[in-house]
């Protein structure tokens, strides 16, 4: 199993692009989360997802849409980047009948 | 909303010495309790969890208490080594159809040699 993968690894955008982080797993996983990480902190909520065609807001949702047509895949969009979403997007998954989370290695965004 | 607290936001400790991080949630309905350590760069990894239904669990060197009356629960790390060195979070979830699982702020461990 490769577990949670998420591409790109690094990417730089200029204000007012948009683009897609993807985040899939294999392991059959029916909840699925994005988080945000800035600098010096600790990781935010932005959409979860329950199973595929359920999605939610988390803590920080706004400049984001989300949506899950398959299980192994929950694509994460900047609809027009802005500098203050530069940081690092962890996506996360998880069976509904267990407790342990699974975090992918991470997305490095910059946006200038 | 859901809110989790976290203190302190940096501790240093020497070598050998015992290190605790405390952390606070609002949502009572909150029954799961994750400890995570990443370290530089790395993704969070889970080194131990709590749920409601028990009071304290150890794992070696780390243990992890919790008291639901006082909606708080603590990371305990003993003989701390360098190799302890990590941002660690605490975080809490319902452990329902709502899957918020809400981190804490982190604090960042620093053991001297």
């Amino acid at each position: 199993n490769a577990g949670v993968t998420q591409t790109p690894k690094f990417q730089v955008l200029k204000t007012g692009q948009s683009m897609t982080l993807q985040c899939a797993q294999d392991m059959n996983h029916e909840y699925m989360s994005w988080y945000r990480q800035d600098p010096g902190m600790g990781l935010r909520l932005i959409h979860y997802s329950v199973g595929a065609g359920i999605t939610d807001q988390g803590e920080v949702p706004n400049g984001y849409n989300v949506s899950r047509s398959t299980t192994e895949d929950f694509p994460l969009r900047l609809l027009s980047a802005a500098p203050s979403q530069t940081s690092v997007y962890f996506c996360a998954s998880r069976s509904s009948g267990a407790y342990e989370q699974y975090f992918g290695p991470g997305t490095r965004l910059t946006v200038t | 909303g859901e809110n989790v607290e976290q203190h302190p936001s940096t501790l240093s400790v020497q070598e050998g010495d015992s290190a605790v991080i405390k952390c606070t949630y609002s949502d009572s309905a909150s029954n799961y309790f994750p400890w995570y350590k990443q370290e530089l760069g790395k993704r969070p990894q889970l080194i131990i969890d709590i749920r409601s239904n028990v009071g304290e669990k150890k794992d070696q060197r780390i243990a992890v208490t919790l008291n639901k009356t006082a909606k708080h629960f603590s990371l305990h790390i003993t003989e701390t080594q360098p190799e302890d060195s990590a941002v660690y979070f605490c975080a809490a979830d319902r452990m329902d159809s709502s899957y918020k699982l809400i981190f804490g702020s982190g604090t960042r461990l620093l053991v001297r040699p």
